[in-house]
């Protein structure tokens, strides 16, 4: 069975560029979670999409954004990028009831770095 | 979300027991606590999760206090390979917030 999937594995933007991250679930997860873990730091959640629906949110600006489409796979889009949006960029898929098995399954992560 | 602290580091000689702890006095009743760890570049692992009673999987065995106030995490033959930080987290939402973790090493 396929893990979650990230693509590209690398980019590099300059500043004030766009960037689009792209992520596939496990299949038969619906929810997806965005995380981002800059170097040196903990990981820092972004976004929780499930049913193709933005659930949560975490203390990031709005030029963060992102969609959960119909197959559920996610896209997380960065606006204006900043020197600071430098870092690996991380995808989980989990189940529906997440807290009933607690799992949420990462991929390998996409990392940006910003010039 | 309950907030932790954990170890910023731990050492473990190869095939002992590994035993990390986790301070969350501020944990709620229905707050779950669960355990990751990440390898170096790679994506975080679950490794297991529990409420009040103790757990125990393939991976690692849980022990949380009474008082649910704090838990232990035990590898119970440490290899090469766990050397990881692990990230004690609680949430009772859909939403992990992952703090510093511990850094383990696991020296031959």
């Amino acid at each position: 069975e396929a893990g979650v999937t990230q693509s590209p594995t690398h980019l590099i933007k300059t500043r004030g560029q766009q960037a689009t991250l792209r992520c596939s679930p496990i299949s038969g997860h619906t929810s997806v979670y965005w995380y981002q873990q800059a170097l040196g730091l903990g990981l820092q959640f972004l976004l929780w999409y499930d049913e193709g629906e933005e659930r949560n949110r975490g203390n990031f600006p709005p030029r963060f954004s992102g969609r959960q489409f119909p197959n559920y796979s996610s896209e997380l889009n960065v606006n204006a990028l900043e020197l600071e949006d430098s870092a690996l960029y991380l995808c989980a898929s989990s189940l529906a009831l997440m807290a009933n098995t607690g799992e949420l399954f990462f991929g390998e992560g996409s990392r940006l770095t910003v010039l | 979300d309950a907030k932790t602290t954990q170890p910023t580091s731990m050492d473990c000689a190869e095939g002992r027991a590994a035993n990390l702890p986790c301070n969350h006095s501020t944990i709620s009743g229905n707050e779950y606590v669960y355990w990751y760890r990440q390898i170096h570049s790679q994506g975080p692992q679950y490794i297991i999760h529990g409420l009040k009673n103790n757990e125990t999987n393939e991976m690692a065995s849980l022990i949380i206090t009474e008082d649910r106030k704090s838990s232990t995490l035990i590898l119970p033959h440490a290899t090469l390979r766990d050397t990881a930080v692990y990230y004690c987290i609680v949430s009772r939402a859909q939403k992990l917030v992952f703090g510093q973790g511990t850094r383990l090493t696991i020296n031959p």
